[in-house]
């Protein structure tokens, strides 16, 4: 089967920088996105690794090593509106199917920021 | 574009009672999704279609759920009867087909379903 672990929660204080890991166990990986939830809202997408390395989109950093099942979302300069649920999520290959467009998500990390 | 657009909003029903849930994808989408969260159990997956067909429904809780995608642009989710445990918030989501386009998913605002 397949599971995610990411840390329940976070506290972090305004301006800090936090790293939020999510280690992985699945089948036909095909990539570790994250999404992030405010309170009472809809996940929204923040970002996508397929392939090994950083990718950066303004103050919000993601990270994923293949060879040990893992990522991480780095947050930077935090700020009061980052305070939210962080949740990371894998694309695999259904059984039998060719189809890949399934995402398993992992159960939330709730971030706190405190000023 | 409107994004993906969920009916009601919130919803109120009595045990036993049916209640039907509606989504519109965005336009241009191949997939759409429905989800089920709660503090419990987290985001689960019930269902999803790809072109309309379904490919994977193995999170439907039971026989009282089925979902429906009659053409491109719209898609039900049915729960008949309907139970307390079934209270929760439910997200309709739709994604493009493309390479990495697979991994973003875009989420409706949700029904918040509450059953007495």
């Amino acid at each position: 089967g397949q599971s995610l672990e990411q840390p329940s929660e976070v506290t972090a204080v305004e301006g800090a920088i936090v790293q939020i890991n999510c280690t992985y166990q699945t089948s036909g990986f095909y990539g570790l996105s994250w999404y992030q939830q405010h309170d009472g809202g809809a996940p929204t997408f923040l970002s996508y690794n397929a392939l090994d390395g950083l990718e950066e989109t303004g103050r919000f950093s993601s990270f994923l090593s293949r060879s040990d099942s893992y990522g991480y979302l780095l947050l930077q300069e935090l700020q009061m509106k980052d305070s939210a649920s962080y949740f990371c999520a894998v694309r695999e290959r259904e059984r039998g199917s060719s189809n890949t467009g399934k995402l398993i998500f992992g159960q939330g990390t709730t971030l706190q920021v405190k000023p | 574009d409107a994004g993906v657009i969920q009916s009601p909003r919130h919803e109120v029903t009595e045990m036993g009672q049916e209640v039907t849930l509606r989504c519109k994808p965005i336009s241009g989408h191949d997939y759409l999704f429905w989800y089920r969260q709660t503090m419990m159990r987290g985001l689960e997956l019930l269902i999803y279609f790809n072109n309309n067909v379904p490919i994977d429904d193995s999170g439907m809780p039971e026989d009282r759920f089925s979902a429906k995608m009659p053409n491109a642009s719209f898609s039900t989710l049915k729960i008949q009867p309907s139970e307390p445990r079934d209270s929760a918030v439910y997200f309709c989501a739709s994604s493009l087909e493309r390479g990495g386009s697979k991994n973003i998913q875009y989420f409706g605002a949700g029904t918040r379903l509450s059953v007495l």
